[in-house]
């Protein structure tokens, strides 16, 4: 079946930086296209950013662009966001999803159970 | 301020029916994108509900439906049970912004 774990979260300084790893299992992980979404405790959800499957395409929301950068290690299935300057409204819960095989505008199928990153002093 | 608009909530009693609307515009929904739905019960992540405007992943019941025209697209729920209590989030792609677009979200309470 299909599992997406991820793992780095944690408390970190503003202006400080982390990485997150989504691990998958249970499908072909390079035939898909990823992304990150998260959510502020009790709010909403925020797409993050997404890469292709052979990460020729990636882009990222206005919010994180210049400070974030999404990667993919397709021979390990994992899936990476390396975040840095990390801001106080950078605090959230992270989930990896897993997304189409064809287009960024597929639905995000299979959900992570998301990975709690803390920014503050 | 999210990009697709959603009414911060709606209830309804066990075994009405209620309806969610999530509202975009041309650079989103009103250019043809598709909408797709997620439930996120509260502490949980989100699950698949409805993708490509009105079709149900396999195990989705069919009280759950989805529809869309113009730059709005509509969630209806029949029959409300007790476990239908969720958070509900529409999302398109948006053109100008080259990604994925949510809606706020809309926290479903059953009576």
């Amino acid at each position: 079946q299909v599992q997406l774990v991820e793992s780095g979260g944690g408390l970190v300084k503003p202006g400080g930086s982390l990485r997150l790893s989504c691990a998958a299992s249970g499908f072909t992980f390079s035939d898909y296209y990823m992304s990150w979404i998260r959510q502020t405790p009790g709010k909403g959800l925020e797409w993050v950013s997404y890469i292709s499957s052979s990460s020729s395409h990636t882009n990222y929301a206005d919010s994180v662009k210049g400070r974030f950068t999404i990667s993919r290690d397709n021979a390990k299935n994992s899936l990476f966001l390396q975040m840095s300057s990390l801001r106080a409204e950078d605090t959230a819960v992270y989930y990896c999803a897993r997304g189409g095989t064809h287009y960024v505008r597929e639905p995000l199928d299979y959900w992570g159970q998301g990975t709690l990153v803390t920014v503050s002093s | 301020q999210s990009v697709l608009t959603q009414p911060p909530s709606v209830s309804g009693a066990p075994g009405q029916r209620v309806t969610i609307s999530c509202t975009g515009s041309n650079s989103n929904i009103g250019t043809g994108y598709d909408v797709h739905w997620y439930q996120q019960v509260p502490g949980t992540a989100p699950k698949l509900l409805i993708y490509g405007n009105y079709n149900r992943p396999s195990g989705v019941p069919d009280r759950f439906s989805g529809s869309k025209s113009g730059t709005s697209a509509s969630l209806a729920i029949t029959g409300l049970q007790d476990e239908d209590e969720a958070d509900y989030y529409c999302q398109s792609y948006d053109s100008s912004l080259s990604g994925s677009v949510f809606g706020g979200g809309t926290k479903l309470t059953v009576l």
